[in-house]
């Protein structure tokens, strides 16, 4: 079965705080992408980022930080110093080789971030 | 680069009557598009997906008569929703791979209100 798990429905924090959003997944195939989308209030999804699952090296890109593990088939997105321009839903996203590329979302993380 | 524009962005139509909803690629060519739904504080569910010049491939409980698919172009794909119904009120969102990459995209959705 392909699935996606993100067991945090809704998180809350203090500007400023670190905040790790979970994301647990599960796939047969060997060859396959994950993704993080930010969801804000106005609908539309921004890509946040890609990752093949050859490579399990760890991405900063500023406050944001993934961290791929594929021994606990985990892919978990941490932002530093959170921001109320933060608050948003979060996706956790499968894209297995097989099955024509479809992509399996989890269930969404909502994250708000106050002042 | 690799832009999807969608519209309309949002639509409110009478139930009964027919919406379409378009997206259009503008940079690229997009050999295959997939349409989502997504209720209210609920993930995205892939609906089909849609290669171009074929028949879209829908998921278990879309009805195909119901939600038409046309991908009759490498940068146009079009979903009309037939004889509307409250039920079908909903964010309607397309996402699209782009050629010779492992890259998605996604339009900015269109939130479709039947009353």
């Amino acid at each position: 079965a392909q699935k996606v798990t993100q067991a945090q429905t809704e998180i809350s924090v203090v500007e400023k705080e670190d905040v790790t959003l979970d994301c647990v997944y599960e796939t047969r195939d060997t060859t396959y992408y994950l993704f993080w989308y930010k969801q804000p209030p106005s609908g539309e999804l921004v890509f946040l980022i890609r990752r093949n699952s050859f490579d399990e090296q760890n991405e900063i890109s500023g406050r944001y930080s993934w961290n791929f593990q594929k021994s606990t088939s985990s892919f978990n997105f941490t932002i530093t110093a959170s921001q109320v321009v933060d608050s948003a839903v979060y996706f956790c996203a499968l894209s297995p080789n097989t099955g024509g590329f479809k992509t399996i979302f989890g269930a969404g993380t909502r994250l708000f971030v106050k002042a | 680069g690799a832009v999807v524009s969608q519209h309309p962005s949002w639509v409110i139509c009478k139930s009964g009557t027919s919406v379409k909803i378009e997206c259009r690629s503008l940079d690229f060519q997009a050999t295959t598009m997939f349409w989502y739904r997504q209720f209210p504080k609920q993930s995205l569910m892939l609906m089909a997906t849609s290669n171009e010049g074929s028949k879209a491939t829908y998921e278990q409980g879309v009805e195909k008569d119901k939600f038409l698919i046309n991908h009759a172009s490498l940068t146009l794909s079009t979903l009309t929703v037939t004889s509307a119904h409250p039920e079908d009120s909903s964010f309607y969102i397309c996402s699209a791979r782009v050629r010779d990459s492992y890259g998605y995209t996604f339009g900015s959705g269109t939130r479709l209100t039947v009353v």
